[in-house]
């Protein structure tokens, strides 16, 4: 059973980089056909896909952030992260790590959630 | 990108009622649709795939159906636990993939 947790400030002044990690537990990041992916929540927006990265390196980002955003995997440490530039107010938001097996579309496995406030 | 309607954004309901959540996407998406249910606080939790392929765990009075542009997930003899936020989303475009902005079923 995939397990995630989100970790990471809570509070990210405008125009500075949001970072988040998120950890897997229950298996290994590099196991087979497992994509690892990002989803915000905002009352605004709902739900919005930011985008996945498959062990090996391939990405898929979101067009609207894809200037802004980088995800990328540590697999030493079992995790993989997000970066988001240049923050606004628009991006606070509740953010998810999130994956599942057999497809990136689509999600089993989620983690709690961390709230992100943009503010100075 | 492709843009999700759900309909009714709220709808009142009793528990033992059956009730219906239509999804409609500005395209054509065959049967790339997923359903999620949300309680306060907490993540989606994937209860459908496929439009109507049932996730494991996931009790027999979830169902969907449709295909193309509308879409419905049923609920069958409403439980106390199936008061929460219901989400489709879809995965034919996958650059970017997209959610409805939610359906709400509350307790009448």
């Amino acid at each position: 059973q995939v397990q995630l947790q989100e970790s990471g400030p809570g509070l990210v002044k405008p125009s500075q980089t949001l970072s988040l990690t998120c950890t897997v537990s229950g298996g290994s990041i590099t196991r087979a056909g497992y994509y690892w992916s990002w989803i915000r929540q905002s009352p605004e927006k709902g739900l919005e896909w930011i985008g996945y990265i498959y062990p090996t390196g391939t990405t898929n980002y979101n067009p609207s952030l894809k200037s802004r955003v980088a995800i990328s995997v540590d697999t030493s440490k079992n995790q993989f992260s997000l970066k988001l530039d240049s923050v606004t107010a628009a991006d606070t938001a509740v953010y998810y790590c999130a994956t599942r097996h057999d497809s990136p579309y689509y999600f089993t496995y989620w983690g709690q959630g961390t709230l992100v406030t943009v503010s100075s | 990108d492709i843009h999700m309607t759900q309909s009714p954004s709220t709808l009142s309901a009793s528990v033992g009622d059956r009730v219906t959540i239509t999804c409609r996407t500005s395209e054509s998406i065959n049967n790339w649709l997923a359903w999620y249910q949300q309680k306060p606080g907490k993540a989606p939790k994937l209860l459908l795939y496929k439009a109507s392929t049932l996730e494991r765990g996931v009790p027999l009075r979830f169902s969907g159906s449709g295909s193309g542009t509308e879409f419905t997930l049923t609920i069958s003899n409403l439980q106390p636990d199936d008061f929460a936020t219901y989400y489709c989303q879809q995965y034919h475009d996958y650059s970017p993939l997209t959610f409805g902005g939610g359906t709400k079923v509350e307790i009448k």
